[in-house]
């Protein structure tokens, strides 16, 4: 079965420092991979997902994911924080082992300091 | 569009007490999911659907029910609720059954089990 490992429950950056959360998924071909954003007292959305063949997947307010599979790494950036990014962001994969199952990390939460 | 729509928003149980959390999605997806969200532990997947009449077991099932008699709606039933489903519980439901495409969730049921 999939795993996914994200470096870092809690992160704080700067307002306008560079982001970097990271997610290292366990081997498979190919990876369905995907990143979430909750906010406080709301369920998930879609912040990117990966496509099949390529390395650099741009997603909403501005956040991309580098999809390196020698490092078996999809993990999440963005060039200059803003304070509404304040929020857990979730690596997820998706997966058929018996049954259709998308599997969480842990989640890391992320400060935006003014 | 109302999305995934979960009901109630808040609950407070009693050790050994049955209730059903409800959750209808009006996007005519075929797969629909619960899941529960702890600390530190991300999302586990407790049941999931690819339609109507058909559910499977998720990560952590023990102690859940489910049913799917409509493709709109997927309650999850606790039948005796213990102190350890204190949790936050998520519906999520996703169009088809393809490996790239995205969960779409409710806002989510605080449960508290005393």
């Amino acid at each position: 079965a999939q795993s996914v490992t994200q470096l870092g429950s809690h992160v704080s950056v700067s307002e306008g420092a560079l982001v970097l959360l990271r997610c290292n998924y366990s081997s498979s071909v190919p990876p369905y991979l995907f990143w979430y954003v909750q906010y406080p007292n709301q369920g998930l959305q879609l912040l990117l997902k990966y496509t099949t063949g390529a390395t650099l997947v741009k997603g909403i307010n501005g956040f991309e994911a580098e999809f390196k599979k020698s490092e078996t790494s999809f993990h999440l950036t963005k060039p200059s924080a803003h304070m509404s990014d304040a929020a857990e962001y979730f690596c997820a994969v998706s997966e058929w082992t018996g049954g259709f199952k998308t599997i969480f990390g842990a989640g890391t939460r992320l400060f935006v300091k003014a | 569009n109302a999305g995934v729509t979960q009901t109630p928003k808040f609950q407070v149980l009693k050790t050994g007490q049955s209730m059903t959390l409800q959750c209808a999605q009006d996007m005519n997806h075929e797969y629909m999911s619960w899941y529960r969200q702890d600390p530190g532990m991300g999302l586990r997947l407790i049941h999931y659907s690819v339609g109507a009449g058909i559910t499977d077991q998720g990560e952590v099932p023990n102690g859940y029910n489910v049913s799917r008699s409509t493709t709109e709606d997927f309650p999850l039933r606790l039948l005796s609720a213990a102190p350890s489903q204190t949790s936050v519980y998520f519906c999520a439901s996703m169009r088809g059954n393809e490996y790239n495409s995205p969960l779409h969730f409710g806002n989510g049921t605080r449960l508290t089990v005393t």
